[in-house]
Formats: C-alpha cells, structure tokens, sequence
C-alpha cells in the first residue's frame, strides 16, 4: 500500500534553516509528483511547491521563492524539503503528498503523517 | 491568488445532509474540473475524500458527494454521521506553472 512517512518534529531558532524527508514506497516513486503543504497552527492549508522525483524540477509558490529548495533521493525513495530563513510564521504542521503524473492527477491522493517545524528563540 | 471561501462551520444532526460552499474565481474552480475535498480530524493529516469535483476515492463512502456550479463548488455529507465531524477543506486546481493548487478556508463540520 501507498505510504509516505516523514521524519520526525524539529525545533529551530529564528534565522536557522530546516529540513524534512518524505519516504515513499509501495509505488514507483519516479512516477508521481510530491508536494508539499503546510498548516499553521489552529489555520488551513498552503501550497508550497512539488517536485517531480524523476526528473528533479521542481515549482514553489512565489511565497517561498529564494527561501525553499526540493530536492530527492532516488536511490531511497525518499524527497526533501528545506526551508531557509526560519522566522516564527514559520512554524506549522508540514506535509508531503503524493500527485499523479497526468495531466489530469489534480488532487493529493496519500499523505504523510506531518512533521511538526517549531520556531521559536 | 486568494484562498477559496468557505464558510467557517456547518452543523447537523445525525442523519441529516449538510452542504459546504467553496467560492473561488474563474481562474480556479470556474476555470477547471479539478476540484478536490479533503477531511481532517485533529491531529491527522488530511484525507481525500472527492476529487474531479465528484468523483469518490475507493473506500469513501457514497454519502459523500461533490457538484460545481459556476466559480462555486460544494460538498454535501448525506446521513450524517458522528464520525463526520471534522474540517473539510476543498482544493482547486489553477494552472501548472502559476500556483498549482489553491486551498480553501476550511469548514467546521458538527454533528450534534
């Protein structure tokens, strides 16, 4: 079965940066889109970006342009969000999710458990 | 681009249907038939339970339904059930390379 597991909650200080991992498996990893969203707490839920794990391109939200970098490891499965330049607002629930690859896979279909990024002095 | 309008909550008793509204623009939902709703309990990640404005996922079950009209898309949970209770957040689709997906407000659904 379909399974996205994040690594675990991260407690920064102002200015620092922050990494998540998103580990996929029970699909072809290379063949569908992962995006991440966030949620704030006691907010709703923000489009960040997607990677596309096969190629390595990738699209974020003119929000988190120059502050996000998606990246992954194919070898492991697994994609990466770090996000630079931490500042309280930062703080939030993060989500990998998976997207098909057709143009018409528009909508999340698995997501990961969340990891939990802290900001705080 | 803005979030998409929800209301903020919604109520019913067991049984009963309840609707949720999501008002985007015609650069979102009146633009595409994308449109995807998602549960959430607290603590929990959120579950797809329609896409492409009315389509189930395997195992959701027929209760849940999805229409558009227009820039506004709605979900409406027949036979409201306790376990129902939740946030419900709808989605569209805006465009590749602009911002993807849009994400609504979210609604408070309660079951009294």
């Amino acid at each position: 079965q379909v399974q996205l597991v994040q690594s675990g909650a991260e407690v920064k200080k102002p200015g620092a940066s922050v990494k998540v991992s998103c580990k996929a498996s029970g699909y072809t990893f290379t063949g569908d889109y992962i995006h991440w969203v966030r949620q704030a707490p006691g907010q709703g839920l923000e489009w960040m970006g997607w990677i596309n794990p096969n190629s390595g391109s990738t699209n974020s939200a003119q929000n988190f342009q120059g502050r996000i970098t998606m990246t992954r490891d194919t070898s492991i499965n697994t994609a990466y969000m770090e996000l630079s330049r931490l500042t309280s607002d930062d703080t939030a629930m993060y989500y990998c999710a998976r997207v098909g690859a057709r143009y018409s896979d528009n909508y999340f279909d698995y997501w990961g458990q969340g990891t939990l990024v802290i900001v705080s002095s | 681009q803005s979030a998409l309008t929800q209301p903020r909550s919604v109520s019913g008793s067991p049984g009963q249907s309840v609707t949720i509204s999501c008002t985007g623009t015609g650069s979102d939902v009146g633009n595409y038939d994308y449109v995807s709703w998602y549960q959430q309990h607290p603590g929990t990640a959120p579950k797809l339970v329609i896409y492409d404005v009315n389509k189930r996922p395997s195992g959701v079950p027929d209760r849940f339904s999805g229409s558009k009209s227009g820039n506004t898309a709605s979900l409406t949970i027949s036979g409201l059930q306790t376990e129902d209770e939740a946030y419900y957040y709808c989605c569209s689709y805006a465009g590749f390379y602009t911002l993807p997906f849009v994400f609504g407000t979210g609604t408070k659904v309660s079951v009294l």
